[in-house]
């Protein structure tokens, strides 16, 4: 079956600019993350959604970032007036159950440049 | 805030020899997870470990988690090339819902 799937693969865009970034997780899964991979730095939380519960926002880094979920599929993280410092990997990976220990699949990435 | 370090950073090999990669935490995790990913992929799931002294074997690679539940080592015997990439480990707390994740180490293993 389908895996994990992120649009675009690759944005470069000019500071100041906002951007959006798509994800589309396995048909069926109840939970969607939102992770940021910097040079170095391993992944970074942002953002979880499971089920019709309120999100967890607890990692976004400023509210510059936003990310909704639209009918418990495809989600849109949203970054405003783009940074250099944002230039990096956004993956997005979903999740069958509520069950923590459940396997996350990720999908392959957008990579974002920000000039 | 709960950090897991990873060693070593980078680690450049030949084809056929071991290697040991550990993930280190102050903290107690209820459990670990294992990932390796590849250029260009996302992390894929290799492992997870749940209980303090549990030790868990997939092929050419064997997974520890440490008594405490604080620490967790990853052996690989007879590298291939095929195993290059970054291993990522990734720890799990029942008092959050969310991965945290170690920064990883960025295997070569040259023909």
């Amino acid at each position: 079956g389908a895996g994990v799937s992120q649009s675009p693969s690759n944005k470069v865009t000019e500071k100041g600019k906002d951007v959006e970034l798509r994800c589309d997780p396995i048909s069926g899964h109840t939970a969607l993350y939102w992770y940021r991979q910097s040079l170095g730095q391993g992944l970074e939380f942002l953002i979880y959604f499971q089920g019709n519960s309120a999100p967890d926002k607890s990692g976004l880094p400023s509210d510059r970032f936003s990310a909704e979920r639209t009918g418990g599929s495809v989600s849109t993280l949203t970054i405003q007036r783009t940074q250099q410092e944002d230039s990096a990997v956004y993956l997005c990976a979903s999740r069958r159950g509520g069950t923590r220990t459940d396997t996350q699949y990720f999908g392959p990435g957008t990579r974002l440049t920000v000039l | 805030t709960q950090l897991l370090e990873q060693s070593p950073q980078f680690l450049s090999i030949q084809e056929g020899e071991n290697l040991t990669v550990y993930c280190n935490s102050s903290s107690v995790f209820s459990s670990l997870q294992w990932y390796r990913q590849e250029p260009g992929e996302g992390p894929v799931l290799l492992v997870t470990v749940v209980t303090g002294g549990e030790v868990k074997k997939l092929k050419r690679l064997t997974f520890q988690f440490g008594d405490a539940r604080k620490d967790s080592s990853l052996h690989i015997t007879a590298a291939q090339p095929g195993d290059t990439g970054l291993y990522l480990c990734a720890g799990i707390n029942s008092g959050y819902s969310t991965l945290t994740f170690g920064k990883g180490t960025m295997l070569l293993v040259s023909p």
